[in-house]
């Protein structure tokens, strides 16, 4: 019944440090997609999952990035040493599967990191 | 190279006013999905409109209605009659087959209806 949900939604942290952002996605949504949202711009793709697995991380802008999903639900992406410019509102969507013609993606309120 | 823009930045009316925000792409795909997405301040995208690129028909739906153009690439979005409640950002984005689960996004247009 629910919308894709996020935690937190807010999140400051000092440089160097770790973080894990969580998405819930609708419950049945084999696909889920993650993206990050800089101040003022559009989004940008970070990674997508189909099922567990993620076909494609091209989007994930260092070594310091990963993510995973378990039991084709919840999805972490975790950011290890922080760094100021990962300051962003990371947003997760999911669809009911991959192949984005007629599949919508939904997205949840988003995680706004602050690193200071 | 696949790119969306979204020139205006910025767009400022007085309630009643119409509203038409451009957006332009450039793929080599044939085959592609063009969609826009309202992010009101709360923060969360909310999907508008849908079309593919094989289906030049321009429709209306309430309030909005837009104009699709493959001869130019162009995917312009016109909301009638504005109301303070669509002040928010408007994001032009695409799907294109070669990565079919992608959305690419414009920068988005920050719209500011007036009372």
């Amino acid at each position: 019944g629910a919308g894709v949900s996020q935690s937190p939604s807010n999140k400051v942290t000092e440089k160097g440090k770790d973080v894990e952002l969580r998405c819930d996605p609708i419950s049945g949504h084999t696909a889920l997609y993650w993206y990050r949202q800089r101040l003022g711009q559009g989004l940008e793709f970070l990674i997508y999952f189909q099922g567990n697995s993620a076909p494609d991380k091209s989007g994930l802008p260092s070594d310091r990035f990963s993510a995973e999903r378990t039991g084709e639900s919840v999805s972490t992406l975790t950011i290890q040493r922080t760094q100021q410019e990962d300051s962003a509102v990371y947003l997760c969507a999911s669809s009911l599967v991959s192949g984005g013609a007629y599949n919508e993606q939904f997205f949840g309120p988003g995680t706004r990191l602050t690193v200071l | 190279a696949q790119k969306v823009t979204q020139a205006q930045t910025e767009i400022s009316v007085v309630e009643k006013e119409d509203v038409t925000l451009d957006c332009v792409y450039e793929t080599r795909d044939t085959t592609y999905y063009l969609f826009w997405y309202k992010q009101p301040p709360s923060g969360e995208l909310v999907f508008l409109i849908r079309r593919n690129s094989f289906d030049e028909q321009n429709e209306i739906s309430g309030r909005y209605s837009w104009n699709f153009q493959k001869s130019t690439s162009s995917f312009n979005f016109t909301i009638t009659a504005s109301q303070v409640v669509d002040s928010a950002v408007y994001f032009c984005a695409l799907i294109f087959l070669s990565n079919d689960y992608k959305l690419s996004f414009g920068a988005g247009t920050t719209v500011t209806v007036r009372a």
